[in-house]
């Protein structure tokens, strides 16, 4: 079964521009998660989409958003790009939605921001 | 809310030697609990989990036993190699909002020599 994908690996961006990254979750798989990783906060959670519904939300301002398509790939956009949102971006799908079932990580897209 | 605490890295080990992480929780109810490991480029895999109080997950020869009366998650290896380099993330899911949410601590790096 292949793994989790994301597209593209590596970005550069400008501040004040937006940016789309992408996820194709393990096939089966209907729920999508996204988490941001930086040295100085770790991994913090984004969201969680669920059957193209976002069942979960993090503490990020609404310049981060995401949605997830009928077969199960999603996607998070991040607007107006700010220095402080270079990270990487990491998407994991699980086959259910709850506190139980395990999650597999993608190899993250890695944004920077000048 | 919810929170994972682990203890502070870098930690160094000679090949051959006993490792132990420790991890300690805080959460309301019976969240699962889980040890993702990060190689260097690399998103997190995961390693082992538990989803009751007195399970032990293992892996790869890691283990890591749930203890609700001390809120512990602490992960242990019998005989490190050179190969288990890298981050180590303890973790445990919202049981809360029952979606896959996950919560991590801020990580460990191990450091094994030959």
């Amino acid at each position: 079964k292949a793994g989790v994908t994301q597209t593209p690996r590596y970005l550069i961006k400008t501040r004040g521009q937006q940016v789309t990254l992408s996820c194709s979750p393990i096939s089966g798989h209907r729920s999508v998660s996204w988490y941001q990783q930086t040295p100085g906060q770790g991994l913090q959670f984004l969201f969680e989409y669920f059957s193209e519904t976002q069942r979960n939300k993090g503490n990020f301002p609404g310049r981060f958003s995401g949605r997830q398509f009928s077969n199960s790939r999603s996607e998070m956009n991040v607007s107006t790009l700010e220095l402080g949102d270079s990270a990487l971006y990491l998407c994991a799908s699980s086959s259910g939605s709850g506190h139980s079932y395990e999650q597999y990580f993608g190899p993250g897209t890695r944004l920077t921001v000048t | 809310g919810d929170s994972v605490t682990q203890m502070e890295g870098p930690v160094t080990l000679s090949e051959e030697a006993f490792l132990t992480i420790n991890c300690t929780y805080t959460a309301t109810g019976y969240p699962s609990l889980f040890w993702y490991v990060q190689y260097p480029g690399e998103g997190l895999q995961l390693l082992l989990k538990a989803t009751k109080a007195d399970d032990k997950g293992s892996n790869k020869g890691f283990e890591a036993t749930y203890r609700k009366e001390t809120t512990s998650f602490h992960l242990e290896k019998g005989s490190v190699q050179v190969s288990d380099s890298a981050v180590y993330f303890c973790a445990l899911s919202d049981q809360a909002s029952n979606t896959g949410k996950l919560i991590f601590g801020q990580g460990t790096t191990l450091q094994v020599k030959p």
